[in-house]
């Protein structure tokens, strides 16, 4: 079963004050690890995707990198517009049934507080 | 702008009371998925259409069905809410393995 943990559960930074979240995870042949932001009352938007151990991604002040058992969510001189939750998610090989459509298991979010 | 679409965004119904939620998207994709996602709980999914392809998760509860009725549409049945059932529930849409899903900004459920 595919299983995914993010570390901190909240995390309260300063305007400017570097930091990154972290997301372990075990699945069955990874297809992609996939990162969102969520905020209140709205639906997940996803930020990226990444794929095999060593892979980048940056936008902005985000970037994501990846290695065989974890990923991390660097923020660079975060500012109060990106306090929202990160989710992590997984997908695998083999879905529920035998069959894979692209199934994710998400992580419990790591809750970002940036204050000015 | 291509995107996923719920309605209504808050919904309140009596226990028991059938209820149905409505997604639907412009991005042409062939998958749609349903999930349930409690207070400070991460998503979980409850069933997925590959094109007509019904496919159910084992824990997912037999008061919950789907239909989808063309490419665009799905729905979210819940048969008989309990007040467990209180939760977002979100609609996402993809292309299957590798791709990212794309989300919908979710319904409200409320239980009274």
């Amino acid at each position: 079963e595919d299983q995914v943990t993010q570390s901190p559960e909240a995390l309260r930074l300063q305007e400017g004050e570097s930091s990154s979240l972290n997301c372990s995870y075990t699945v069955s042949g990874l297809r992609g690890l996939f990162w969102y932001r969520q905020d209140p009352g709205k639906g997940p938007e996803f930020l990226f995707t990444l794929y095999s151990a060593g892979e980048e991604k940056e936008k902005e002040r985000l970037k994501a990198t990846l290695t065989k058992k974890e990923s991390f969510l660097h923020i660079t001189a975060p500012k109060p517009e990106d306090s929202a939750t990160y989710l992590c998610a997984v997908q695998g090989m083999i879905g529920a049934g035998g069959t894979s459509y692209g199934k994710l298991t998400f992580g419990q979010g790591t809750i970002l507080t940036v204050h000015p | 702008d291509a995107m996923v679409i719920q309605n209504p965004r808050y919904q309140v119904t009596q226990f028991g009371k059938p209820v149905t939620l409505s997604c639907s998207q412009t991005l042409n994709h062939n998958v749609m998925y349903w999930y349930q996602q409690k207070s400070s709980q991460a998503p979980k999914l409850l069933f997925h259409y590959y094109d007509k392809d019904f496919n159910n998760e084992a824990d997912t509860p037999d008061n919950f069905q789907s239909r989808r009725p063309n490419t665009s549409f799905c729905f979210l049945d819940i048969r008989s809410p309990g007040l467990g059932d209180a939760a977002m529930y979100l609609c996402a849409t993809g292309d299957g393995v590798g791709q990212p899903q794309h989300f919908g900004d979710g319904t409200r459920l409320s239980i009274l």
